[in-house]
């Protein structure tokens, strides 16, 4: 199995620019999260989906939006990207039950706006 | 709100020395607490958890995470340091409700000296 598979690992963006990065998974969780990680301030969630058709923003969700059309896949959209976006971002599932499953990440995309 | 303080940036060990990374937290109910490593440039690996039951709890590569309720803490320990052991360590407690979300604490660097 893969697990959790992020693309692009690395991305140079300028400003004002958008681009999609990419999770999928193949361990067929229903959960699915969004996290950046800056230096010293742990990880922070962006948005979260509990399963196909169903997305709800977390802590820091402005600047971004998702969609989950199918179990497998996450995609994460930065519409008019900003210097403050720039961080690694991560991905990661769960299952469902029983509650308290322990998440799954990918490698991570690391983003850099210029 | 649910929160986990994470209060040392970096701890630094001899190798063959026991170690201890130190977790606080607070919650409204009970806690479900976990704790991830994450080696440079990878995504955060799952090490333990706790939920219910003894308050000494086993995992990966010979970690173990003590829970103390009275003292509202959680922290992660090892009998005998290896250099290997070396990463960033995340605690982390589940935000309750019906998902899974977890909220992370800042992080400590653990560095094993040879």
């Amino acid at each position: 199995n893969a697990g959790v598979t992020q693309t692009p690992k690395f991305r140079i963006l300028k400003i004002g620019q958008s681009m999609t990065l990419q999770c999928a998974q193949d361990m067929n969780h229903n959960y699915m999260y969004w996290y950046r990680q800056d230096p010293g301030m742990g990880l922070k969630l962006i948005y979260y989906s509990v399963g196909a058709g169903i997305t709800d923003k977390g802590e820091v969700p402005n600047g971004y939006n998702v969609s989950r059309s199918t179990t497998e896949d996450f995609p994460l959209r930065l519409e008019l990207a900003a210097p403050s976006q720039t961080s690694v971002y991560f991905c990661a599932s769960s299952l469902t039950v029983p509650q308290g499953q322990p998440q799954h990440f990918g490698d991570g995309t690391r983003l850099s706006i210029l | 709100a649910q929160s986990v303080a994470q209060p040392e940036d970096q701890v630094n060990v001899a190798e063959g020395n026991p170690l201890t990374v130190k977790c606080t937290y607070s919650v409204s109910g009970n806690p479900y607490l976990f704790w991830y490593v994450q080696y440079p440039n990878r995504g955060l690996q799952f090490l333990l958890k706790y939920i219910t039951g003894d308050n000494l709890v086993k995992g990966s590569y010979g970690f173990e995470a003590e829970f103390n309720k009275s003292q509202t803490s959680f922290h992660l320990k090892k009998p005998s340091a290896l250099v290997s052991d070396s990463a960033l360590y995340f605690c982390a407690v589940r935000d309750g409700g019906n998902t899974d979300k977890l909220i992370f604490g800042t992080g400590t660097r653990l560095q094993v000296f040879p």
